[in-house]
């Protein structure tokens, strides 16, 4: 399995809704992280787990919670989110290793906060 | 001065020509150099590691200069299919996180 599956693909919420994105991935990767990207911009990073702990908060809202239950699973919790919050949330995963071999990203949840 | 920049673009190009896309990187420890590309609406994928001897896959061909900090993508004739967004991307030092270019868009043109 050389897939991280991300669910829902789409999401619509109001800004008083909780809803949580889920990623998953079965290829032993022991880091894994969560990336916005708004239209016609590069992924811009959110959070990184590396085995099983946060390791990096890139300064982001507390309205956006990530967890991370297991080596193979990424959430990130969603609550009271603002209309500019509408983008793709990616998760990717990779070796946690110097070098490293790059990411394997995830199709995206397209976001729209209304 | 940003940690990986990129030709601003777009390039758009005719089918059958050859393109280049290029890249540099402010940080001179940094240990993996990857192109990534990104279709409309869709995540990035990686196209190919870049190394400093150079690799070829196909009609895509990598380049990395460490002594210019400087990376190179090229494209030979070039298909329709080849039109999206390619995305530079660099390892920190000592790291195994990434950071992104700005990306560079490309339209193959009929």
């Amino acid at each position: 399995d050389t897939e991280v599956t991300q669910t829902p693909k789409h999401l619509v919420m109001g800004m008083t809704n909780k809803k949580s994105l889920k990623c998953e991935q079965h290829m032993g990767h022991r880091a894994m992280y969560w990336y916005k990207q708004k239209a016609k911009k590069p992924p811009e990073l959110m959070f990184v787990y590396s085995y099983e702990k946060l390791s990096i908060n890139e300064s982001v809202p507390s309205r956006f919670s990530p967890e991370c239950p297991n080596s193979s699973l990424l959430n990130l919790h969603l609550h009271a989110l603002q209309p500019e919050d509408s983008a793709l949330y990616l998760c990717a995963s990779s070796q946690a290793d110097v070098g490293g071999s790059g990411y394997t990203f995830g199709s995206g949840t397209r976001l729209t906060v209304v | 001065r940003k940690e990986v920049e990129q030709d601003p673009g777009p390039f758009n190009v005719p089918e059958g020509a050859t393109v280049a896309f290029n890249c540099t990187y402010s940080n001179s420890a940094s240990q993996s150099f990857f192109w990534y590309r990104q279709d409309c609406r869709k995540e990035p994928k990686l196209l190919m590691s870049v190394y400093s001897s150079g690799n070829e896959d196909g009609r895509f061909t990598a380049q990395l200069n460490r002594a210019s900090q400087y990376i190179s993508l090229l494209i030979r004739d070039s298909k329709l299919s080849d039109s999206a967004t390619y995305l530079c991307v660099v390892s920190g030092a000592g790291s195994y996180q990434l950071t992104f270019g700005k990306g560079t868009k490309l339209s193959v043109i009929p």
